[in-house]
């Protein structure tokens, strides 16, 4: 079973819309988890953390659900900007330390 | 410097040759991860580096790849033989100890091999 799953999409949403990214992981001590940002043919960059309480950041709010072990992504009022792949983001420190695990990333595409 | 610094951007070879693509992580960031991206595809692991400790080699996909970190910094990925099938971006991030911190990545280098 892979660390981080994402649906991989597409997600096709016009402008305006609210969407929303699940993301589910297999290890219960993870610790820490992110969402990145990939742009075609660039590098990912950092999104925004997730919280155990939730955080939001302008339109986006991230969720951490570790009983059922998921995390989310929403979206409101979609901007043709926001048009990238996401990927969510697991981080564990374990006997061979600091360890990240990527989902597959999650593509979306904002539609005027 | 301020980012994770890779070089060089782009890189044509020819198949059977060898190739160094070279990693300058933050300054201060005691791990160090390479991945690669092949087009349309998510991000392999292939290698990472903690500090002194021996590096996590789990993802390499053959012993014609290799890598080191010099002084705990700079880190060189190094691919002999290269094959078509290499051809990917290879993307090098490094990251603060402990947790809660992400990771930043370096702009990669395109990696195509004729």
């Amino acid at each position: 079973r892979k660390e981080v799953e994402q649906d991989p999409g597409p997600f096709n949403v016009p402008e305006g819309a609210t969407v929303a990214f699940n993301c589910t992981y297999s290890n219960s001590a993870s610790q820490s988890f992110f969402w990145y940002r990939q742009d075609c043919r660039k590098e990912p960059k950092l999104l925004m953390s997730v919280y155990s309480s939730g955080n939001e950041d302008g339109r986006f709010t991230a969720q951490l659900n570790r009983a059922s072990q998921y995390i989310s992504l929403l979206i409101r009022d979609s901007k043709l900007s926001d048009s990238a792949t996401y990927l969510c983001v697991v981080n564990k420190i374990s006997n061979t330390g600091n360890q990240f695990y990527f989902g597959t990333g999650t593509s979306l595409t904002v539609i005027p | 410097g301020a980012g994770v610094s890779q070089s060089p951007s782009n890189k044509v070879t020819e198949k059977g040759k060898d190739v160094e693509l070279r990693c300058d992580p933050i300054s201060g960031h005691t791990a160090l991860y390479w991945y690669r991206q092949s087009l349309g595809q998510g991000l392999e692991f292939l290698i990472y580096f903690q500090g002194n400790s021996a590096p996590d080699k789990s993802g390499l996909p053959s012993d014609r790849f290799s890598a080191e970190r010099t002084g705990g910094s700079v880190s060189t990925l190094t691919i002999q033989r290269t094959q078509q099938e290499d051809s990917a971006v290879y993307l090098c991030a490094s990251s603060s100890p402990g947790i809660g911190y992400g990771y930043t990545f370096g702009s990669g280098t395109r990696l195509t091999v004729v």
